[in-house]
């Protein structure tokens, strides 16, 4: 069975530094990576994903990951934060068609 | 065009009381998804449509929980009688069926939150 943790249920940064919100997963078959972003409100919206191919994926928003399977790790990073980013994040995989296991979600609070 | 909408947007009842949970899926898309994810836990599967055809049920905690998708439109959530442990929110999502599962983005719901006291 798949799984995934997000090490950190909150992270506070400032406005204009850089941020990384860490995902681990754990799967015995191949794995495609999701991170999803959920504003107040609202429903998830895709940020980026991770099926094939180059290791660095680049979303919107500024956001990208890298996919590093040696670490089963798929970590969503972002250079410089803004008030707007502050939101709560999700890690998912799928192994066929959107049947996902999200992490447990990170919170993200950009401080003025 | 319009997203997935769900109704209703909040919902709260009491033990026992059923409710009926609605969700339209984007205009064509014949993959429809419900998650749900209780108070600070994971976003879990519950259930997963193609058409009216349920593909995979295996996410639904127990049979007080019935999901129909007739005519392949929209979907109801059924949970009869609703439990403290029912709370939480849940999303409804929708894709277009491809080839390949994640040509398609999956689009979600705002998500209904059902509060059973």
């Amino acid at each position: 069975a798949q799984s995934v943790t997000q090490l950190d249920s909150q992270v506070p940064v400032f406005e204009e530094a850089p941020v990384e919100l860490r995902c681990n997963y754990s799967s015995s078959v191949s794995v495609y990576l999701f991170w999803y972003v959920q504003y107040p409100n609202q429903g998830l919206q895709l940020l980026l994903k991770y099926l094939s191919g180059s290791t660095l994926v680049k979303g919107i928003n500024g956001f990208e990951a890298e996919f590093n399977k040696s670490q089963t790790s798929f970590h969503l990073r972002k250079p410089s934060v803004h008030i707007s980013d502050t939101a709560e994040y999700f890690c998912a995989s799928g192994g066929s068609n959107y049947k996902l296991t999200f992490g447990k979600g990170t919170l993200l609070t950009v401080n003025p | 065009e319009a997203g997935v909408t769900q109704f209703p947007s909040h919902s709260v009842i009491e033990k026992g009381q059923t409710v009926t949970l609605r969700c339209d899926p984007i205009s064509g898309h014949d993959n429809l998804y419900w998650y749900r994810r209780v108070m600070g836990k994971e976003i879990k599967f519950l259930l997963h449509f193609v058409k009216e055809s349920k593909q995979d049920e295996s996410g639904m905690p127990n049979n007080r929980f019935l999901a129909e998708r007739t005519g392949g439109t929209y979907s109801t959530l059924k949970v009869q009688p609703a439990e403290l442990e029912d709370s939480g929110v849940y999303f409804c999502a929708s894709s277009q069926l491809t080839g390949s599962s994640y040509n398609s983005p999956l689009h979600f719901g705002n998500g209904t939150r059902l509060t059973v006291t």
